[in-house]
């Protein structure tokens, strides 16, 4: 069965810094990665996606995630925190396998707080 | 503007009293799912949709029912909420197709539900 896990409930950064969301995941098949962002009383935005090809993958809003295929890691990165960036950030997979595509699992998801 | 609404975005209701949640999506997407948010458990799917009457369990149906009569439309019904179905819901569409390049379509989320059952 296919399965996310986002280790960190919350993750604090310094405006400026880099920061580092972690996902790590399980499927049976090909994974299709997907991190998302909530802001404060809004629905999910989507911020990029794995399919294949180069293992980095930008996104919105100066976001980038990078796949790790060895270590099942599809962490989200981004070189200067802003303000903000403060939000609840989600990982998705999805996998494909048998000729049919699976549902989208969420990970329980990560409170980031950049402060000034 | 392409956009997944939903109706009410507040309710507070008292146990078995029989709600409706609208979801409506402008983008002709035939994928579309009911997700509920809880603290400390992420988002479970409800029910899904691949296309007009066409419905499915997610994880946790239990309590819910779906119709999908239309494409553009998929409400969330609740024949007698119970205080444990108290969370944020979520509506989303997607584009769908029977090959695997569905898999990797990004899911539009409407703005949400939170729903309050006494």
């Amino acid at each position: 069965a296919q399965s996310v896990a986002q280790p960190e409930d919350q993750v604090n950064v310094a405006e400026g810094n880099p920061l580092t969301v972690k996902c790590t995941y399980s499927v049976s098949g090909n994974p299709y990665l997907f991190w998302y962002v909530q802001y404060p009383n809004r629905g999910l935005q989507f911020l990029l996606k794995y399919i294949t090809g180069d293992n980095l993958v930008k996104g919105s809003y100066g976001f980038e995630a990078e796949f790790n295929k060895s270590q099942t890691s599809f962490h989200l990165k981004k070189p200067s925190a802003l303000v903000s960036d403060s939000a609840l950030y989600f990982c998705a997979v999805r996998d494909w396998y048998g000729g049919s595509q699976g549902n989208l699992i969420f990970g329980k998801g990560t409170k980031l707080s950049v402060k000034p | 503007e392409a956009q997944v609404t939903q109706n009410p975005r507040y309710l507070i209701t008292v146990t078995g009293k029989k709600l409706t949640v609208t979801c409506s999506q402008n983008m002709n997407h035939e994928y579309m799912s009911w997700y509920r948010q809880d603290p400390g458990l992420g988002l479970r799917q409800i029910y899904y949709s691949m296309n007009v009457e066409v419905t499915d369990k997610g994880d946790v149906p239990e309590g819910y029912k779906v119709s999908r009569k239309e494409k553009r439309n998929f409400p969330l019904i609740l024949e007698s909420p119970s205080p444990n179905q108290t969370s944020l819901y979520f509506c989303a569409s997607s584009l769908y197709s029977r090959g695997a390049e569905s898999s990797y379509n990004e899911q539009f989320f409407g703005p949400g539900t939170r729903l309050t059952v006494l």
